[in-house]
């Protein structure tokens, strides 16, 4: 299981784009890095996946360089709806997912 | 809405006393996991099922907690002799299996309190 490391918490105004830096130095080959969203009193939410280079989606952009023992989730020129825990995983495809603590990133007006 | 439901959302109960959670997945996904999450934490793993079968157990999941997916479509989660230390929001995921996915589809949650 490659541990994850992210900041506990972020601060960014509306319609700045935000970078979420995780890092996995422990990564195995077979792993997939994964990013979820949560917000209050609800269950987390899949945002991104991505095995190696960059992955773009409606959502989010999520960048692995070529050691993949780090990754960073982009979000861009985000509102105050993305307020929520964004959490990073990596794990194989296997039977159960490790949150750790996640980031909190407040959007300020 | 057909995404993963949980019943019921809320549960407030005496210390001692068992309870049972309900959660019914996305219809065709094979896979059903139980987590808990306690405040400021991420969720942590208690259980996963592959259709009806009980394939992985955490070291979190007591003698106190079983869980069933009788059908290999919903499942149960029952808590027995709740402590207070069993408050916790009990979150339901599903997923089909696809090579080096992680993607699990999760339901709103259980949100128990012990007193």
């Amino acid at each position: 299981l490659a541990k994850t490391t992210q900041p506990i918490s972020m601060d960014s105004y509306e319609g700045q784009e935000v970078n979420i830096t995780c890092s996995h130095n422990n990564i195995a080959t077979n792993d997939y890095i994964t990013w979820y969203q949560q917000f209050p009193s609800q269950g987390p939410r899949f945002i991104i996946q991505g095995y190696k280079t960059k992955v773009t989606n409606e959502v989010a952009s999520l960048f692995i360089p070529a050691d993949r023992k780090s990754s960073t989730l982009s979000l861009p020129r985000v509102s105050l709806s993305d307020t929520a825990v964004y959490y990073c995983l990596a794990k194989t495809g296997a039977n159960n997912l490790f949150f750790g603590t996640g980031t909190r990133l407040t959007v300020i007006p | 809405d057909t995404g993963v439901s949980q019943n019921p959302r809320h549960k407030i109960t005496k210390r001692g006393q068992n309870v049972t959670f309900r959660c019914d997945p996305i219809s065709e996904h094979n896979r059903l996991y139980w987590y808990r999450q306690t405040l400021g934490q991420g969720p942590e793993f208690l259980t996963y099922f592959q259709n009806e079968a009980q394939l992985e157990k955490s070291r979190l999941l007591s003698d106190r907690f079983s869980a069933e997916r009788p059908k290999g479509s919903f499942s149960t989660l029952e808590i027995q002799r709740t402590e207070q230390g069993d408050s916790a929001m009990y979150l339901c995921a599903s997923s089909f299996r696809l090579a080096g996915g992680n993607e699990q589809f999760f339901g709103p949650g259980t949100r128990l309190t012990v007193l």
